[in-house]
Parts: C-alpha cells; structure tokens; sequence
C-alpha cells in the first residue's frame, strides 16, 4: 500500500500570502490529522477531519483552516502568513477500528515564511 | 491539559542498551504511542501501550505505567542508524488526535 502523501514538499511564501498544502492518505482510511512541528514547540496538533467533517480542532487561530473531500484527500489552507508559519506541516492518517487507530505520517511540506 | 517530558538529548554507544523516558499528565488516558523521526523526514510508527507493562518488538520494547505516569522506549543492541528524535506521545481522550513531547535526539556513537 502506498503511504501518506503530501504536496508540495517545500514552500517558500512571504508575510501575508496564504498557503494551501495538499494531504492523500493512505488507501483506505478516512481521517486526517494535520500537526504543525517547530524546533521549539515539537509537534502540535491543528486539527481532525474524517467523512469530509472536521471532528476535533487545536489550539490555532482562525487562520488555519483545512477541509476534506469525498476521496479522503485533505487540505489545509494558512491566510495572512506570518514568520511564526514557518514550520513543517505534517498530515496523518488513520483508519477507526483498525490496528489500535495508530496515525501514519506523510513526509510533510517544509514552509517557509520571508 | 496535557504536559509531556522527555529529556532532550541522549548519546549511546553502538551495541548498548538506551532507554529513553517519557512522564505525562493528562486529563484522562487513551493510549501512549512511541514515533521515531530521522532528521528531515516523517515520524514512523514504533509501538503502542494502552495497558500497563512491556510491549516488545524486536529490538525495541515500550513499557507503560498508568499509575505513574511513566513510559519508557528500551532499544536493545544499538546500531548508527538508530541515531534519531524519538516521539513520545498520548493519545486525547475521546478523541484520535496525539499530544507530543518536544521529543529525545538520540545520537549513536561508535
């Protein structure tokens, strides 16, 4: 089975643009987690979505925001970047009822914030 | 709320034992997960507790002490490739999404 895939890999956005980075999980599951990972805050969790519905959220402002599509494909899109956006983006996916709902990462999209 | 500690950086020597911990408070528990994340690329799966004592997997093993709070990663017979960030985290309760330690740089020396 293919793993978790994510466009793109690398992003470089200056302050005020927005981002719109793409997540494919693997074949099967239908949630998607997005984590946010820094050097100094580790891994940090944005938010759920599972049958097209965002199920749990972080503690992110507004400008974070992601949907997900019939597929399971998911989005998350940041408005008005800000240099603090720089960081690496990471989509998991899982499948409920399945090997304990142990979350499987993609290889992330490296942002950029100038 | 969540807190999770693990100290951040350890070095071993190739062929020894490690054994990196990891203490958590959280309002409730529902599981404890173990990642591994080689510099630039994804976390992978190591190992899931949800009940008390030693889960093992070949080299790696992963106990888990609800009482205490407390898990720790065993990875036996160390190898260079080893050398990595080692994630600890909980699983929310109620819900599927993970809490994350700031996680363990382990570094494998010769």
């Amino acid at each position: 089975k293919a793993g978790v895939t994510q466009t793109p890999r690398y992003l470089i956005k200056t302050r005020g643009q927005q981002v719109t980075l793409s997540c494919s999980p693997i074949s099967g599951h239908r949630s998607v987690s997005w984590y946010q990972q820094t050097p100094g805050q580790g891994l940090q969790f944005l938010f759920e979505y599972f049958s097209e519905t965002q199920r749990n959220k972080g503690n992110f402002p507004g400008r974070f925001s992601g949907r997900q599509f019939s597929n399971s494909r998911s989005e998350m899109n940041v408005s008005t970047l800000e240099l603090g956006d720089s960081a690496l983006y990471l989509c998991a996916s899982s499948s409920p009822g399945t090997n304990k709902e142990t979350q499987y990462f993609g290889p992330g999209t490296r942002l950029l914030v100038l | 709320g969540q807190n999770i500690d693990q100290p951040t950086e350890m070095t071993a020597t190739e062929g020894a034992i490690v054994q990196i911990n990891c203490t958590y408070q959280t309002s409730g528990f529902n599981g404890l997960f173990w990642y591994q994340q080689h510099a630039g690329e994804a976390p992978t799966f190591l190992s899931y507790n949800v009940l008390d004592g030693l889960e093992e997997k070949g080299r790696f093993s992963s106990f888990l002490s609800r009482s205490k709070g407390y898990s720790y990663l065993l990875l036996k017979e160390l190898q260079m490739k080893d050398s990595a960030s080692y994630l600890c985290a909980v699983r929310d309760p109620g819900a599927n999404n993970l809490f994350f330690g700031t996680g363990t740089r382990l570094t494998v020396i010769p």
